[in-house]
């Protein structure tokens, strides 16, 4: 059975640094693009970028571009999303989701930005 | 960057109603569309893939036309157990852009 299991939410000060993962079992783990999306309270999905875990090949959107990064660790099958100085704004719910396009998604991580 | 523009951005149908949602793209993406379902307070879930085809396990009254720049999703029969917000996706190339999602509520 394919899982993306992701790590749990965190609350954070504006300013910390976190990064969340998501781990992948139950499929060949570097063939298959792992993508992340944010959803702030009440809105829509945004595409936040992609890893190719095999080769490490990572896409961002532009509205993401410099603000995260994305990793992946093929020796433990997980992928990372990391932000060096969080701000209020990245208060949301962000999904880590496996495949071309979407076709399994990890629980949700919840992480809140507050001073 | 390709644009994705989903419409309406809301509806209210009757049980037993046909639903359409519509999906542009600002350029050809081939048939690199997809459609997901997400119901309150749940997980997105992928409904059609390569534009038309139902992924495994999604009910028959879900459908999905189009090619190149104009995408369709069609629910033959609306079910109170459609109510969700609906969004496509982009996923050719170097960007996969969100629709800004449909939601679907029983009239």
């Amino acid at each position: 059975e394919v899982q993306l299991v992701q790590s749990g939410a965190e609350v954070k000060k504006p300013g910390e640094s976190l990064k969340i993962s998501c781990k992948g079992s139950g499929y060949s783990f570097t063939s298959y693009w792992i993508g992340w999306v944010r959803q702030m309270p009440g809105k829509g999905l945004e595409w936040m970028g992609i890893i190719y875990p095999g080769d490490s090949d990572t896409r961002y959107s532009p509205s993401f571009q410099g603000q995260v990064t994305i990793s992946a660790d093929k020796s433990i099958t997980t992928v990372y999303l990391q932000w060096s100085s969080l701000k209020a704004s990245d208060s949301a719910m962000y999904y880590c989701a496996k495949g071309a396009p979407f076709d399994n998604w990890g629980q949700g991580t919840l992480v809140t930005v507050s001073s | 960057d390709i644009q994705v523009t989903q419409s309406p951005s809301s509806l209210s149908a009757s049980v037993g109603d046909r639903v359409t949602i519509t999906c542009r793209a600002s350029q050809v993406i081939s048939n690199y569309l997809a459609w997901y379902q997400q119901k309150p307070g749940k997980l997105p879930k992928l409904l059609i893939y390569a534009a038309s085809t139902l992924q495994s396990g999604v009910p028959s009254r879900f459908s999905g036309s189009g090619s190149g720049t104009d995408f369709t999703l069609t629910i033959s029969s609306l079910q109170p157990e459609d109510v969700a917000t609906y969004y496509c996706q982009k996923y050719n190339s170097v960007l996969w852009t969100f629709g800004q999602g449909t939601k679907v509520e029983i009239k």
